[in-house]
């Protein structure tokens, strides 16, 4: 079947703006992770979704960072108020229950450019 | 202005060679662990995993040696390809469920 996919795959925009970015899993997975990884760094925990619990946030660097997931699929990671340091490109990650050690599937990511 | 940053581990090896990459854990309670290949532009992709009550496992041209005692996870890669040429970077998931990567080592193959 289909693997996760993220879109837009680059997205440019000028400080201050807001940014959203998008997640769809892959199907019937009911975990869903956000990362982001800047240049020559590993990857930052942002944000864990699991079935209709309450996410852990614990990532999230700023209140500028939020992110939604509707219906227990499509998640939205938003960006308010963009800074340059926010470059950097944002994964998203699906497992199926979340639960036990289980392997994360990545999306393509999204390159965003904050100028 | 100049910009600086962080620059990955660089491993360069000749095309047929073996390849082998270490990755060092920090959390003592880490008990499953898994290399991710990640190529230029895409995300990253699953290689192979070991859990702690392992020392070794092997997959296609792929193997992940585990030493818990120094906290050392390796992966080898038997007759190295120019498809093999990556960021590879290694996952420690505690007994809590949470992933930790580390920053990943740059391999270059060479034809």
């Amino acid at each position: 079947g289909a693997g996760v996919s993220q879109s837009p795959s680059n997205k440019v925009t000028e400080k201050g703006k807001d940014v959203e970015l998008r997640c769809d899993p892959i199907s019937g997975h009911t975990a869903l992770y956000w990362y982001r990884q800047s240049l020559g760094q590993g990857l930052e925990f942002l944000i864990y979704f699991q079935g209709n619990s309450a996410p852990d946030k614990s990532g999230l660097p700023s209140d500028r960072f939020s992110a939604e997931r509707t219906g227990g699929s499509v998640s939205t990671l938003t960006i308010q108020r963009t800074q340059q340091e926010d470059s950097a490109v944002y994964l998203c990650a699906s497992s199926l229950r979340g639960q036990g050690k289980e392997t994360q599937y990545f999306g393509p990511g999204t390159r965003l450019l904050v100028l | 202005g100049e910009s600086v940053g962080l620059h990955l581990p660089t491993l360069s090896v000749q095309e047929g060679d073996n390849s082998i990459i270490n990755c060092a854990y920090s959390n003592s309670a880490s008990d499953y662990f898994i290399w991710y290949k990640q190529e230029s532009g895409k995300g990253p992709q699953f290689i192979i995993d070991i859990r702690s009550n392992m020392d070794k496992r092997q997959g296609q041209r792929v193997t992940v040696l585990l030493n818990k005692t120094v906290k050392h996870l390796s992966l080898q890669i038997a007759a190295t390809q120019p498809g093999d040429s990556a960021v590879y970077f290694c996952a420690e998931i505690n007994t809590g469920n949470q992933f930790y990567f580390g920053t990943g080592t740059s391999l270059t193959v060479i034809p």
